[in-house]
């Protein structure tokens, strides 16, 4: 599965939107692109996947550029529960079904 | 909709001893799949269980082995256990085909 880059931390203001971003550069045609994010001590929460298009469901939105080569995810009105680190992973579609996680993104929403 | 289910939520075992961790998969759910996560870093896989057979196996040692029962529920066992087994044990269900993986919210052990 393909490589992805996050920055290490953010903070946002609650209320406003929460944009975050993943380079997945070397990402292959069939790999999805996943979002989970893991609020301390709870296990990760799937949020959105997406291959192409852009995707919305009722946590957030998905974002992919043309090129596919990088993604942000988009919390439109973050709340102080939204705090949480945020993991962006590509998996091909099938059987394989192992996530490898790298370090997330840590976001912050601040009051 | 039940989602993933765990237990225990915490266990404390002392170094040399074996532990089992249990697992019930989201409804409709035919696929299991393990992850340790030590303090810190992110989830590691372990394994993964497909028709009561490991499918996958990550870095892990023989001391991690698995079962999965003819209800889809999935059994950790871990042996002979180290200090450095101390971590949160999370149990991730899905369908085998394909689609997101759904987290339990793990069981803490706890290596003495």
């Amino acid at each position: 599965d393909a490589k992805t880059t996050q920055p290490p931390s953010m903070d946002c203001a609650e209320g406003r939107a929460a944009n975050l971003p993943c380079n997945h550069s070397t990402i292959s045609g069939n790999e999805y692109v996943y979002w989970y994010r893991q609020i301390h001590s709870q296990g990760p929460q799937y949020i959105i996947h997406g291959l192409k298009n852009n995707e919305t469901n009722e946590m957030a939105s998905l974002i992919i550029t043309e090129d596919r080569k990088s993604s942000t995810l988009i919390l439109p009105h973050a709340t102080l529960r939204d705090t949480a680190v945020y993991y962006c992973i590509a998996l091909g579609w099938g059987s394989a079904r192992q996530l490898t996680f790298g370090s997330g993104t840590q976001l912050t929403v601040l009051p | 909709d039940a989602g993933v289910t765990q237990s225990p939520t915490h266990l404390i075992k002392t170094r040399g001893q074996q532990v089992t961790l249990r697992c019930s998969p989201k409804s409709g759910h035919d696929t299991v799949s393990w992850y340790q996560q030590a303090l810190g870093q992110g989830p590691q896989f372990i394994f993964q269980y497909y028709e009561e057979e490991e499918r996958q196996r990550g870095n892990f040692p023989d001391r991690f082995s698995g079962h999965q029962y003819p209800n889809y529920s999935s059994e950790l066992n871990v042996n002979a256990l180290l200090l450095g087994d101390s971590a949160l044990y999370l149990c991730a269900s899905s369908l085998y085909g394909g689609g997101p993986l759904h987290f339990g919210n793990g069981t803490r052990l706890t290596v003495t």
